[in-house]
């Protein structure tokens, strides 16, 4: 089965500084790779995703790479704001007929106003 | 739209006591997930339903877990008995057409003392 390694488990940053979480997966038929963020008492929610066949995309302040032949993806989190503090998941997706995502263990992310 | 709701938040439970969770899909999403996410750790996968079938429930623990969706609507995900090693947040998710991406209730927070 496919194994997904997050890093690291916990990053502490300046309100206004940038953000990184990489992750590895270790299936190279994987081609689904969705970030979510859950907040404290939430469940996880969906904030950003990118499929195999791209290898970049961004939405405002958030983007993620992909690099398929290292088999490894990131999130960037630009211009951090404190309420971007959270725990952050990559997940990674075989293809098929279901959405069962691999998770990573997680990030927990501390914006210091 | 209501989003998943998931009852009860919290449950305390004595071990080798029984418990049930109830979980109320998004309405019209076909498929169910359970997860059980352990502290620290991302969602593992328990068992997911296509309707009222459950398609994939191989990470369920048998002896001791239960799981039902009657008329492919509402789920019930019941442990008995509850071992001190079961305390974990279990969410819920539910996913509509689109194959990719679903949404995760808020959770139960399970401690078993």
């Amino acid at each position: 089965g496919e194994n997904v390694e997050q890093h690291p488990s916990t990053l502490s940053v300046q309100e206004g500084d940038s953000a990184v979480i990489k992750c590895t997966y270790s299936d190279s038929a994987s081609n689904y790779f969705p970030w979510y963020k859950q907040e404290l008492g939430k469940g996880p929610q969906l904030i950003i995703d990118i499929r195999s066949n791209v290898g970049e995309k961004k939405d405002q302040r958030i983007a993620v790479t992909l690099n398929k032949t290292a088999k490894h993806f990131s999130l960037h989190i630009t211009e951090t704001q404190p309420e971007d503090s959270a725990v952050y998941f990559c997940a990674a997706t075989l293809p098929g007929g279901s959405y069962i995502p691999t998770f990573g263990r997680g990030t927990s992310l501390i914006v210091h106003p | 739209e209501a989003g998943v709701v998931q009852s009860p938040r919290y449950k305390i439970i004595e071990k080798k006591q029984p418990v049930a969770f109830w979980c109320n899909p998004i309405s019209g999403h076909n498929t169910l997930y359970w997860y059980r996410q352990n502290l620290g750790q991302g969602p593992e996968l328990l068992i997911r339903y296509e309707n009222e079938e459950a398609v994939d429930d191989s990470q369920l623990p048998k002896d001791r877990f239960s799981a039902e969706r009657l008329k492919g609507v509402d789920s019930t995900l019941k442990i008995q008995p509850a071992e001190l090693g079961d305390s974990a947040v279990y969410l819920c998710a539910s996913g509509g057409a689109a194959i990719y991406g679903y949404t995760f209730g808020s959770g139960t927070r399970l401690t078993v003392v």
